[in-house]
């Protein structure tokens, strides 16, 4: 059964850059038949995409992050990572890492439990 | 880039059915969508995903009382026989040429 798991400092100090790591277990992360991604929650708000990886490396992004975003994925180590530069206290949120179908259709099929990151100093 | 627009908040006493919707954005009619659920304090849970031909595909455990249909730019969740646990936020999602949106959700009261 698939698991997905964030993990990452909680605390981050503005202007500096946030770092978190998904691990992945109980399916392969090179599977043709996913792709990985990150999604985020301000507290009380919605969700936004940020961004996703195939286990090729290719990424796309959401526009308004872009500039300072970027995923990595490691297969051997069954993880996937993002980064996030200059943050500020609008950077606030739960982050999630999530798996999402390739096929006909891409929805996102499974979640991470969340990790909660701050920006403060 | 397509737009997803749901209603802020829904309420239906225990034991009736609501209906939840969201709406693609002109010239996105055509586009599949995923509903998902998030309880209080969880993360969320991928209910289905829903094509414009009113065909869904539910995730694993997701109740039968749950389901899914079209009209239109108008995805719909209907969730019949309601439970107390039905209270969550509601968000559907949807995807175009590598981009990834969600609608800004519904939360969900049971009264």
């Amino acid at each position: 059964q698939l698991q997905l798991q964030e993990s990452g400092p909680g605390l981050v100090k503005p202007s500096e850059t946030l770092s978190l790591t998904c691990n992945v277990s109980g399916v392969s992360i090179s599977s043709s038949s996913f792709f990985w991604g990150w999604i985020r929650q301000p507290p009380g708000k919605g969700l936004e995409w940020i961004g996703s990886i195939f286990y090729s490396g290719s990424t796309y992004y959401n526009p308004s992050l872009k500039s300072r975003i970027t995923l990595s994925i490691d297969t051997s180590k069954k993880q996937f990572s993002l980064t996030l530069s200059s943050v500020t206290a609008a950077d606030t949120a739960v982050y999630y890492c999530a798996r999402h179908e390739r096929g006909g259709d891409w929805p996102t099929d499974s979640w991470g439990q969340g990790t909660l990151v701050t920006v403060s100093s | 880039q397509p737009v997803l627009t749901q209603s802020s908040s829904a309420s239906a006493s225990l034991g009736s059915s609501v209906k939840l919707t969201c709406t693609l954005s002109s010239g996105h009619r055509s586009y599949t969508i995923a509903w998902h659920q998030q309880q209080s304090g969880k993360a969320p849970r991928f209910l289905m995903k829903l094509g414009n031909s009113g065909t869904y595909n539910k995730g694993t455990g997701v109740p039968d009382r749950l389901s899914g249909s079209s009209s239109g730019a108008d995805r719909y969740l209907t969730i019949s026989n309601l439970q107390s646990e039905d209270e969550a936020d509601y968000y559907c999602e949807t995807w175009d040429s590598y981009t990834r949106v969600f609608g800004g959700g519904t939360k969900l009261t049971v009264l």
